[in-house]
């Protein structure tokens, strides 16, 4: 059984704020992890992979736990501009390989 | 700018239609997907294709029937749909399955 579970939303933060966005899935087998953002009536986009040492890219960061089966984003000094959907996305190994997402993470960056 | 590439972005089509989706890439990606989108619901996994070979059909119904002509190239054939298939599809490529996909910017479909 294939899932991605994410914290549920939304986050409404002020400007400056520091948010972490959780999630965890069940497929011990999955080994590539991903952090989408997905804007209103957008494509998802990729905000970052997520490796193994933990990984950073500006004010973005994202960690992996493998025991644990844990992901989680961490933004810091949140802008009006990261007001978005933050997708949790991981490998799923059946008879091909394909990335399953979670439900996603809604968070609202307010003035 | 997405380098993923589908048409139309928009169709409504009748229950009894029969139309396509159309997806290109040229980044030589060598694994190309079919995701459905819902409102407030994340992408939804419905097809992969693996050098140019089916590799995974997510039980989708008959009615949605995909195609990929050559390694740039993928279809999604509709025929006979229902309303509760409104929604946005997704194409993405990677360049192998299991890698990061890029997303096309979606076709927005409406079954009246």
């Amino acid at each position: 059984r294939k899932e991605v579970e994410q914290d549920p939303g939304p986050f409404n933060v002020p400007e400056g704020a520091t948010v972490a966005f959780n999630c965890t899935y069940s497929n011990s087998a999955s080994q590539s992890f991903f952090w989408y953002r997905q804007d209103c009536r957008k494509e998802p986009k990729l905000l970052m992979s997520v490796y193994s040492s933990g990984n950073e890219d500006g004010r973005f960061t994202a960690q992996l736990n493998r025991a644990s089966q844990y992901i989680s984003l961490l933004i810091r000094d949140s802008k009006l501009s990261d007001s978005a959907t933050y997708l949790c996305v991981v490998n799923y190994n059946q008879a091909g390989t394909a990335l399953i997402f979670g439900k996603g993470t809604t968070l609202s960056v307010s003035s | 700018d997405t380098e993923v590439t589908q048409t139309p972005k928009h169709l409504v089509m009748g229950m009894t239609n029969k139309k396509s989706l159309k997806c290109e890439q040229h980044m030589g990606h060598r694994a190309m997907y079919w995701y459905k989108q819902k409102a407030k619901k994340p992408p939804e996994l419905m097809f992969v294709y693996s050098y140019e070979k089916l590799s995974i059909n997510e039980s989708v119904p008959s009615r949605f029937s995909p195609e990929c002509p050559n390694s740039s190239l993928l279809n999604l054939h509709l025929h006979a749909l229902q309303p509760e298939d409104s929604a946005l599809y997704l194409c993405a490529s990677s360049q192998n399955s299991g890698n990061t996909i890029y997303f096309g910017e979606g076709s927005w479909l409406t079954v009246v």
